[in-house]
């Protein structure tokens, strides 16, 4: 069975602090790799990774993708109180069928 | 900017009864999806759709559910007989398919969700 495992479940650190979120996956027939921030209703798009080692950056933002080690990372650096969201990592399979993981919970104290 | 939007923002409805959730896809955009989140539980693939036809479909899409595009804008999700379980937030999404050089980029755009209680 297809399956998506992030770590930490939930996340406390101060404004300022670095985080490293984990993803790691055992899904057949993968296509690509994708992470969402979610706050209070829809998931918004952060990156999609389909090739190993190639980091994709958005400001403090960056993640690559290790399809030896079938995971991926999400780093956020200089956190800010603003990045409290819960952080979802999901597989796309070839087939279109998506698999999401239950998601990190990121809370940044002030 | 663009973005995917859904009505209602929120619907009440006595089990047993039909619903239709309602989307409206970015114009450009070619494949559309339907996904639920029961409170406190992880986002769950309901059904993908392209070229006017289901691509895939989870085991949760069972035939209490059907998925239509009817006027080339609307995509809708359609959920018969409704059952308690079936409360969920019902999110619609689009994605659109850019090349860019070598590289295929897709991005996907969530709508705001649909809360759906059943009582």
């Amino acid at each position: 069975e297809d399956k998506v495992v992030q770590s930490p479940l939930s996340l406390v650190v101060h404004e300022g602090d670095t985080v490293t979120l984990n993803c790691s996956y055992e899904v057949t027939n993968f296509r690509s790799l994708l992470w969402y921030k979610q706050e209070k209703k829809a998931p918004t798009f952060l990156f999609m990774l389909t090739s190993s080692g190639i980091e994709k950056k958005s400001g403090r933002l960056s993640s690559i993708l290790d399809k030896k080690e079938l995971s991926s990372i999400l780093n956020i650096t200089a956190t800010q109180t603003g990045d409290s969201a819960i952080y979802l990592c999901a597989v796309g399979r070839r087939d279109d069928k998506i698999i999401f993981g239950k998601g990190t919970r990121l809370h940044i104290l002030p | 900017e663009p973005e995917v939007t859904q009505t209602p923002s929120h619907q009440v409805t006595q089990m047993g009864q039909e619903v239709i959730l309602r989307c409206v896809p970015i114009s450009n955009h070619l494949y559309f999806y339907w996904y639920r989140q029961i409170l406190g539980q992880k986002v769950e693939f309901l059904v993908s759709f392209y070229n006017n036809e289901i691509s895939e479909k989870s085991e949760i899409f069972d035939d209490q559910f059907s998925v239509e595009r009817p006027d080339g804008s609307n995509f809708t999700l359609k959920i018969r007989s409704t059952k308690l379980e079936d409360s969920a937030m019902y999110f619609c999404a689009s994605r659109e398919v850019l090349q860019g050089g070598t590289t295929l980029q897709e991005t996907q755009y969530f709508g705001p969700g649909t809360r759906l209680l059943v009582l």
